[in-house]
Parts: structure tokens; C-alpha cells; sequence
């Protein structure tokens, strides 16, 4: 069964400490891998999409990396506004015509000035 | 311009009450999506239609029943509201194939 686990549920940093969340999958063949943020009532907002091992994205202080079983969100120097929670989702290339991404639960990130 | 808008935002109905949420896209999408997220913010599929077409039916019960009136627009209605429905549901939609999926601000359904 395609599954998606993110670690860990929740993390406190300090204002300019740098981190990493973490996204494993179980997926039979991955058609796409994407990050999304999520704020207090609103919905997921779109940051990255990674299709094969190797591959990263950037932005601002924001970086996604992606391996066979698993990708990062590594966060450098945060800031305050980068609290949120931090979705993982994957596309199973099995999924035929649909596009169905499976979520995990989310990594709730906490940036203390 | 809201790219993908949904209404109501806040929905508070008694049990047994039939109800409706809007969906609509001007991203020129092909493919619309209903998400349901629970109290513990865990995000699930429900439906998915492409081209106005049902493509995902995640075994919803059928009191939910989604309608495309053509590719902008996705409604959810409701039948006979249960306490366990409360949840946040989103909305989203893509391009068929390998793309992200773009979300709506939710509708936060309580049922009393």
C-alpha cells in the first residue's frame, strides 16, 4: 500500500537555526514527490515538485531534496514567517489517469524569534 | 484573482441537514478534486473528475455526491449530515499528468 510518513509531527527552532524535516514513502513507482505549506485556515499552499533520486529544488531558504525512499526539507537561517506545517505528498505512477496524491500528516514547524 | 475559490467558508448545520459546497477554478485546469482533512490535519482524497468525468471515488459513502457541471466547477453535496462529516474539505485542481495540485482556503463543515 502507497503510504507517506513526515518527521517529526512538531518542531521548535530558534530564529536562524537551520533544520531538516524529513518525508519517507512507500510507493509502487513514483510519478512525483511535492512539498506543500499549510497555514492556520488556510489551504496547502505549492512549494516544490520532485520526480526522480538526485533531484533538488530551491527557494528563498527553502530546499527540497529527493532519494529512492525518501525526501528533505531542509530549512537555513528561518525566520518567523516560515512557521507553518509542512505537508509531503507523493503521485503513484500506478494511479493510471488519476493524479491522486497520498499526504502524510505534516511536520508543524514552530520559528521562535 | 482567487485562482481556485470555494464557499462557504464556514458551514455550522444540524444533523440530518443537507448541504452544498462550491468549488471553482480559473486556472484553466482540467482536472478538479475533493479533499477531506480531519481533526488531526491528515489530508485525504475523495473524489476526482477530469474533464468533467469521474476518475476518483475513494470509497466515500454515498451520501457525498460531487457534480461537474463542466471543467471550472466541482460541487460537493451532502445528504443527511452526520457528527463524524466535520471536518475541513478543500478543494483542488491540476493538469492531467505529473502537476501539482493547486488548493482552495477550505470549508470548515461542523455538524451539531
Amino acid at each position: 500500500e502507497d503510504q507517506v510518513t513526515q518527521s517529526p509531527e512538531a518542531l521548535r527552532l530558534q530564529e536562524g537555526e537551520s533544520s531538516s524535516l524529513n518525508c519517507s514513502y512507500t510507493v509502487s513507482g513514483l510519478r512525483g514527490l511535492f512539498w506543500y505549506r499549510q497555514d492556520p485556515g488556510k489551504g496547502p499552499e505549492f512549494l516544490f515538485t520532485l520526480y526522480s533520486a538526485g533531484e533538488e529544488k530551491e527557494k528563498e531558504r527553502l530546499k527540497a531534496t529527493l532519494t529512492k525512499k525518501e525526501s528533505f526539507l531542509h530549512i537555513t537561517a528561518p525566520k518567523p514567517e516560515d512557521s507553518a506545517t509542512y505537508l509531503c505528498a507523493v503521485q503513484a505512477s500506478n494511479g493510471g489517469a488519476t493524479n491522486k496524491l497520498i499526504f502524510g500528516t505534516g511536520t508543524l514547524l514552530a520559528v521562535q524569534p | 484573482d482567487t485562482a481556485v475559490s470555494q464557499t462557504p467558508k464556514y458551514l455550522v448545520t444540524q444533523m440530518g441537514n443537507d448541504k452544498s459546497i462550491k468549488c471553482e477554478q480559473n486556472l484553466g485546469h482540467d482536472t478538479m478534486y475533493w479533499y477531506k482533512q480531519d481533526s488531526k490535519k491528515f489530508l485525504k482524497i475523495m473524489f476526482s473528475y477530469n474533464n468533467k468525468e469521474l476518475i476518483i471515488n475513494e470509497t466515500v459513502p454515498n451520501r457525498f455526491s460531487p457534480k461537474s457541471p463542466d471543467k471550472a466547477h466541482l460541487n460537493l453535496h451532502i445528504n443527511s449530515l452526520e457528527l463524524g462529516d466535520s471536518a475541513v474539505y478543500f478543494c483542488a485542481s491540476s493538469l492531467q499528468g505529473r502537476t501539482e495540485a493547486f488548493f482552495g482556503q477550505g470549508t470548515r463543515l461542523t455538524v451539531v
